[in-house]
């Protein structure tokens, strides 16, 4: 398996503009995540899915913010407007429901707004 | 809801010594486990050892190993005969094992470690 796959790798955009981040989990894991990472509030949870239905989106910070998980093999997360806070590196992982369930992570996209 | 403290934000350690990093928790479950992933400057997280809160054996993998004290909630990372390639921000993590919270990792802040050569 390829393992979890984020694209891009790097973005970098204007204020003001859309944003899409994408993500392909693991074949058969049935949870998937998306954690913004930063300097000053570390790993945050934005939003996570269950066998693609979103369980909790508490962590999304404000209403520009959108995730979605069409199917079990791919999900975006979406940022419009983009403003110079939403900088930071977004993770996407993905885990099996049953037994002892790590994480398996993507290489993040590291997401600059200017 | 549950918290995770790393209370060390840098740690330094020689080449071939051993060092130990520190993590305590907050929770009022009594299943769950607990994880810590290793960050190097790829910004790759990488999972290097994980233990079930119901198991009283601390888990080793290699070089890595962990002190688990449940009562305390404290789970700790021992990394013997440190090597260069050890040198990374690393993170505690905690996981339900059940409820509303399930499936959700909660990380400790991180603590960077550097290793001499």
């Amino acid at each position: 398996d390829a393992g979890v796959i984020q694209s891009p790798r790097h973005e970098v955009t204007e204020m003001g503009q859309e944003v899409t981040l994408r993500c392909k989990p693991i074949s058969g894991h049935d949870y998937l995540f998306w954690y913004r990472q930063t300097m000053m509030r570390g790993l945050e949870l934005l939003i996570y899915f269950n066998n693609n239905v979103p369980i909790d989106d508490s962590g999304m910070p404000e209403d520009r913010f959108s995730a979605k998980m069409p199917n079990a093999s791919f999900s975006t997360l979406k940022i419009q407007p983009s403003e110079p806070r939403d900088s930071a590196v977004y993770f996407c992982a993905s885990s099996f429901y049953r037994g002892l369930g790590g994480y398996t992570f993507g290489s993040g996209t590291r997401l600059t707004v200017v | 809801a549950q918290t995770v403290t790393q209370s060390q934000p840098e740690m330094s350690v020689q080449e071939a010594e051993t060092v130990t990093l520190s993590c305590t928790y907050d929770t009022s479950e009594s299943d769950y486990y607990l994880f810590w992933y290793k960050q190097p400057p790829s910004r790759q997280m990488i999972l290097v050892i994980r233990q079930e809160a119901y198991k009283q054996q601390n888990a080793t993998e290699n070089r890595f190993s962990v002190n688990f004290q449940k009562a305390a909630k404290s789970f700790s990372l021992k990394i013997s005969d440190s090597q260069l390639g050890d040198a990374a921000m690393y993170f505690c993590a905690y996981r339900s094992s059940g409820g509303t919270s399930y499936g959700k990792l909660t990380f400790g802040q991180g603590t960077i470690l550097t290793v001499h050569p």
